[in-house]
Protein backbone atom coordinates (compact mmCIF):
# COMPACT_ATOMS: atom_id res chain seq x y z
CA UNK A 1 0.00 0.00 0.00
CA UNK A 2 2.15 3.22 -1.46
CA UNK A 3 -0.66 5.71 -1.23
CA UNK A 4 1.89 7.93 0.71
CA UNK A 5 5.00 8.31 -0.39
CA UNK A 6 8.25 10.06 0.94
CA UNK A 7 11.15 9.40 -1.20
CA UNK A 8 14.16 10.33 0.66
CA UNK A 9 14.45 8.37 3.69
CA UNK A 10 17.40 11.50 5.03
CA UNK A 11 18.34 15.17 4.24
CA UNK A 12 21.20 16.79 5.54
CA UNK A 13 20.98 20.51 6.26
CA UNK A 14 23.41 22.79 7.97
CA UNK A 15 21.96 24.79 10.94
CA UNK A 16 20.43 28.05 9.68
CA UNK A 17 19.78 27.02 6.08
CA UNK A 18 15.80 25.96 5.32
CA UNK A 19 14.73 22.24 5.76
CA UNK A 20 12.27 20.69 2.49
CA UNK A 21 10.57 17.90 2.69
CA UNK A 22 8.23 16.35 0.34
CA UNK A 23 5.60 13.28 0.27
CA UNK A 24 3.47 12.21 -2.81
CA UNK A 25 0.00 11.16 -2.31
CA UNK A 26 -2.06 8.98 -4.95
CA UNK A 27 -5.45 8.77 -3.09
CA UNK A 28 -7.58 11.95 -4.55
CA UNK A 29 -10.33 11.10 -1.58
CA UNK A 30 -7.52 12.36 0.61
CA UNK A 31 -8.59 16.22 2.03
CA UNK A 32 -6.59 16.49 5.08
CA UNK A 33 -2.75 16.31 5.61
CA UNK A 34 -0.16 16.18 8.72
CA UNK A 35 3.20 16.17 9.07
CA UNK A 36 4.64 14.40 12.24
CA UNK A 37 7.79 14.46 14.09
CA UNK A 38 9.11 11.51 15.82
CA UNK A 39 12.15 11.67 18.23
CA UNK A 40 13.58 7.85 18.89
CA UNK A 41 11.69 5.96 21.72
CA UNK A 42 8.82 8.93 21.74
CA UNK A 43 5.50 8.65 19.57
CA UNK A 44 4.93 10.77 16.68
CA UNK A 45 4.45 14.25 17.75
CA UNK A 46 1.99 16.59 15.54
CA UNK A 47 3.59 19.57 13.90
CA UNK A 48 1.53 21.29 10.90
CA UNK A 49 -1.70 19.95 9.15
CA UNK A 50 -3.65 21.94 5.75
CA UNK A 51 -7.16 21.08 4.66
CA UNK A 52 -6.95 20.55 0.86
CA UNK A 53 -8.88 23.62 0.48
CA UNK A 54 -6.14 25.48 1.31
CA UNK A 55 -2.86 25.52 -0.35
CA UNK A 56 -0.76 27.11 2.04
CA UNK A 57 -0.38 26.85 5.73
CA UNK A 58 2.03 28.07 8.20
CA UNK A 59 2.86 27.84 11.80
CA UNK A 60 6.57 29.83 13.01
CA UNK A 61 9.39 28.30 11.43
CA UNK A 62 7.09 25.69 10.20
CA UNK A 63 5.20 26.24 6.60
CA UNK A 64 3.44 23.33 4.47
CA UNK A 65 2.68 23.89 0.65
CA UNK A 66 -0.01 21.60 -0.95
CA UNK A 67 -0.01 20.97 -5.04
CA UNK A 68 -3.72 19.27 -5.19
CA UNK A 69 -3.15 18.61 -8.97
CA UNK A 70 0.42 17.08 -8.63
CA UNK A 71 -1.09 14.99 -5.21
CA UNK A 72 2.26 16.37 -3.53
CA UNK A 73 3.05 18.25 -0.35
CA UNK A 74 5.93 19.59 1.46
CA UNK A 75 6.84 21.21 4.61
CA UNK A 76 9.57 23.57 4.95
CA UNK A 77 11.44 24.74 8.20
CA UNK A 78 13.19 27.73 8.04
CA UNK A 79 15.47 28.20 9.74
CA UNK A 80 16.63 24.92 10.45
CA UNK A 81 17.91 24.12 14.11
CA UNK A 82 19.67 21.13 15.39
CA UNK A 83 16.78 20.44 17.90
CA UNK A 84 14.72 20.10 14.04
CA UNK A 85 16.55 16.68 13.79
CA UNK A 86 14.38 13.76 14.17
CA UNK A 87 12.41 11.08 11.58
CA UNK A 88 9.78 13.61 9.77
CA UNK A 89 6.08 11.51 8.68
CA UNK A 90 3.82 12.91 6.59
CA UNK A 91 0.01 11.40 6.55
CA UNK A 92 -3.15 11.64 4.98
CA UNK A 93 -6.70 10.92 5.84
CA UNK A 94 -10.55 11.38 3.86
CA UNK A 95 -13.44 13.31 5.18
CA UNK A 96 -15.22 10.27 7.29
CA UNK A 97 -15.08 11.09 11.11
CA UNK A 98 -12.54 9.30 12.68
CA UNK A 99 -10.76 8.58 9.82
CA UNK A 100 -7.72 6.88 10.03
CA UNK A 101 -4.20 8.03 8.83
CA UNK A 102 -2.08 6.94 6.02
CA UNK A 103 1.59 7.74 6.85
CA UNK A 104 4.60 7.56 4.69
CA UNK A 105 8.12 6.30 5.52
CA UNK A 106 9.36 8.98 7.03
CA UNK A 107 12.41 10.95 6.27
CA UNK A 108 15.06 11.31 8.56
CA UNK A 109 16.08 15.44 8.66
CA UNK A 110 19.63 16.02 10.05
CA UNK A 111 20.08 19.62 10.84
CA UNK A 112 23.72 20.23 10.95
CA UNK A 113 25.63 23.02 13.13
CA UNK B 1 -0.20 19.70 28.24
CA UNK B 2 -2.40 16.79 28.44
CA UNK B 3 -1.16 13.88 26.77
CA UNK B 4 -1.61 10.05 25.78
CA UNK B 5 -0.13 7.42 28.07
CA UNK B 6 0.76 4.05 27.74
CA UNK B 7 2.07 1.13 29.93
CA UNK B 8 4.30 -0.94 29.65
CA UNK B 9 6.97 1.05 27.50
CA UNK B 10 8.31 -2.48 26.82
CA UNK B 11 6.36 -5.93 26.90
CA UNK B 12 8.37 -9.28 26.44
CA UNK B 13 5.85 -12.22 25.59
CA UNK B 14 6.46 -16.24 24.61
CA UNK B 15 4.65 -16.97 21.33
CA UNK B 16 1.00 -17.99 21.76
CA UNK B 17 0.58 -15.95 25.08
CA UNK B 18 -1.71 -13.08 25.06
CA UNK B 19 -1.11 -9.81 25.73
CA UNK B 20 -3.06 -6.63 26.82
CA UNK B 21 -1.58 -2.97 25.88
CA UNK B 22 -2.86 -0.03 27.97
CA UNK B 23 -3.52 3.37 27.37
CA UNK B 24 -4.78 6.63 28.42
CA UNK B 25 -5.97 8.67 25.96
CA UNK B 26 -6.42 12.16 26.53
CA UNK B 27 -9.35 12.77 28.80
CA UNK B 28 -11.75 15.20 26.58
CA UNK B 29 -11.02 12.86 23.25
CA UNK B 30 -13.67 10.98 22.04
CA UNK B 31 -12.19 8.79 19.04
CA UNK B 32 -9.42 6.73 19.95
CA UNK B 33 -7.07 4.46 17.97
CA UNK B 34 -4.21 1.89 17.50
CA UNK B 35 -1.37 1.78 15.03
CA UNK B 36 2.04 -0.21 15.05
CA UNK B 37 5.17 0.09 13.61
CA UNK B 38 7.28 -3.06 12.44
CA UNK B 39 10.95 -1.89 12.76
CA UNK B 40 11.75 -0.42 9.43
CA UNK B 41 8.32 -0.22 8.80
CA UNK B 42 5.80 2.72 8.27
CA UNK B 43 3.50 3.22 11.01
CA UNK B 44 -0.04 1.20 10.11
CA UNK B 45 -3.50 1.71 11.04
CA UNK B 46 -4.69 -0.76 13.12
CA UNK B 47 -8.13 0.05 14.20
CA UNK B 48 -10.40 3.71 15.70
CA UNK B 49 -12.93 2.78 18.04
CA UNK B 50 -15.72 5.82 19.10
CA UNK B 51 -18.77 5.82 21.17
CA UNK B 52 -17.78 2.23 22.78
CA UNK B 53 -17.48 0.21 19.05
CA UNK B 54 -15.08 -0.39 16.30
CA UNK B 55 -15.21 2.34 13.84
CA UNK B 56 -12.70 0.65 11.22
CA UNK B 57 -10.43 -1.67 11.54
CA UNK B 58 -7.72 -2.82 8.98
CA UNK B 59 -6.86 -6.45 7.68
CA UNK B 60 -4.21 -6.52 10.35
CA UNK B 61 -6.81 -6.31 12.94
CA UNK B 62 -7.99 -10.00 12.51
CA UNK B 63 -10.15 -12.01 14.99
CA UNK B 64 -6.87 -12.00 17.29
CA UNK B 65 -7.07 -8.71 17.84
CA UNK B 66 -9.77 -6.58 20.58
CA UNK B 67 -9.83 -3.34 21.44
CA UNK B 68 -11.76 -2.57 24.77
CA UNK B 69 -12.52 0.83 26.85
CA UNK B 70 -13.31 -1.12 30.38
CA UNK B 71 -14.15 2.40 32.72
CA UNK B 72 -13.88 6.35 31.46
CA UNK B 73 -10.44 6.43 31.12
CA UNK B 74 -8.53 3.02 29.69
CA UNK B 75 -8.49 2.00 26.15
CA UNK B 76 -6.89 -1.09 25.64
CA UNK B 77 -5.58 -3.21 22.95
CA UNK B 78 -5.75 -7.25 23.43
CA UNK B 79 -4.26 -9.87 21.47
CA UNK B 80 -4.90 -13.21 22.11
CA UNK B 81 -2.63 -15.88 20.87
CA UNK B 82 0.75 -13.46 19.95
CA UNK B 83 2.33 -14.52 16.85
CA UNK B 84 6.27 -13.62 16.00
CA UNK B 85 5.40 -11.42 13.90
CA UNK B 86 3.34 -9.14 16.14
CA UNK B 87 6.46 -7.96 17.48
CA UNK B 88 6.17 -3.88 16.85
CA UNK B 89 5.70 -0.66 18.33
CA UNK B 90 2.20 -0.33 19.32
CA UNK B 91 1.07 3.50 19.38
CA UNK B 92 -2.26 4.49 21.06
CA UNK B 93 -3.63 8.25 19.58
CA UNK B 94 -7.05 9.68 20.45
CA UNK B 95 -8.62 12.93 18.89
CA UNK B 96 -11.31 15.31 20.58
CA UNK B 97 -13.23 14.96 17.08
CA UNK B 98 -12.88 12.70 14.46
CA UNK B 99 -12.09 15.40 11.44
CA UNK B 100 -12.95 19.05 11.38
CA UNK B 101 -8.82 19.71 11.17
CA UNK B 102 -8.29 17.83 14.70
CA UNK B 103 -5.00 15.89 14.54
CA UNK B 104 -4.74 12.73 16.66
CA UNK B 105 -2.20 13.17 19.47
CA UNK B 106 -0.27 9.60 19.63
CA UNK B 107 1.49 8.13 23.36
CA UNK B 108 5.06 7.10 23.13
CA UNK B 109 4.20 3.48 22.14
CA UNK B 110 5.05 0.22 23.40
CA UNK B 111 7.39 -1.89 22.28
CA UNK B 112 6.19 -5.52 22.12
CA UNK B 113 8.47 -8.02 22.11
CA UNK B 114 7.60 -11.98 21.12
CA UNK B 115 10.04 -14.31 21.78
Amino acid sequence: DQQVKQNSPSLSVQEGRISILNCDYTNSMFDYFLWYKKYPAEGPTFLISISSIKDKNEDGRFTVFLNKSAKHLSLHIVPSQPGDSAVYFCAATSGNQGGKLIFGQGTELSVKP
Amino acid sequence: EPEVTQTPSHQVTQMGQEVILRCVPISNHLYFYWYRQILGQKVEFLVSFYNNEISEKSEIFDDQFSVERPDGSNFTLKIRSTKLEDSAMYFCASSPQGRDNQPQHFGDGTRLSIL
